[in-house]
């Protein structure tokens, strides 16, 4: 069966200091990945999606990069972290044309 | 006007009542219909998930989808304390798992 990880669970960082997420996922082959901030009461915001190795589409402009080098590894980056940023972070995949998402167990960043 | 809504809540009920939570949307694109439990600070977990019209039935959860109206729900026979999440209405038209929409959730509250 599949299986998604995602870490670190949660980190406080200051302004300004850089920051990744990573995420792997188990058990297939060529997932399409994703990249989701979810904020209280604002629902799930679609930040970055890939097809494929080195393929990364974004949703949202903003600060945040991120990396698939990888097939079953993906990578959220920032240089420099604003307090805007804080939230909590979702990787996540599904299979080809699939109409489901598969969620990992979420990333809290607290920028300070 | 968003493409999903679903109201926040606080929806609290006693234990072993029938809950019903709703999500209503604009799109008559949307084919494809799923239900996500979320635990406090964890991913969404999916739940339940329905092609076009009708009811699906997985032990105490039915998921039903009225496509004449734009409106879904989701009941839960027997509520439990463990029921006790945030549940989130997602939906798409099938073009891409990239374009799935997601309702802001529901905080649903199951008292002993």
């Amino acid at each position: 069966s599949q299986t998604i990880h995602q870490w670190p669970a949660t980190l406080v960082q200051p302004v300004g200091s850089p920051l990744s997420l990573e995420c792997t996922v188990e058990g297939t082959s060529n997932p399409n990945l994703y990249w989701y901030r979810q904020a209280a009461g604002r629902g799930l915001q679609l930040l970055f999606y890939s097809v494929g190795i080195g393929q990364i589409s974004s949703e949202v402009p903003q600060n945040l990069s991120a990396s698939r080098p990888q097939d079953r590894q993906f990578i959220l980056s920032s240089k420099k972290l604003l307090l805007s940023d804080s939230g909590f972070y979702l990787c996540a995949w599904s299979l080809g044309s699939g109409n489901t998402i598969y969620f990992g167990e979420g990333s809290w960043l607290t920028v300070v | 006007q968003k493409e999903v809504e679903q109201d926040p809540g606080p929806l609290s009920v006693p234990e072993g009542a029938i809950v019903s939570l709703n999500c209503t949307y604009s799109n008559s694109a949307f084919q494809y219909f799923m239900w996500y439990r979320q635990y406090s600070r964890k991913g969404p977990e999916l739940l339940m998930y329905t092609y076009s019209s009708g009811n699906k039935e997985d032990g105490r959860f039915t998921a039903q989808v009225d496509k004449s109206s734009k409106y879904i729900s989701l009941f839960i026979r027997d509520s439990q304390p463990s029921d006790s999440a945030t549940y989130l209405c997602a939906m798409s038209d099938g073009s891409s798992a990239s374009k799935i929409i997601f309702g802001s959730g529901t905080r649903l509250s199951i008292r002993p």
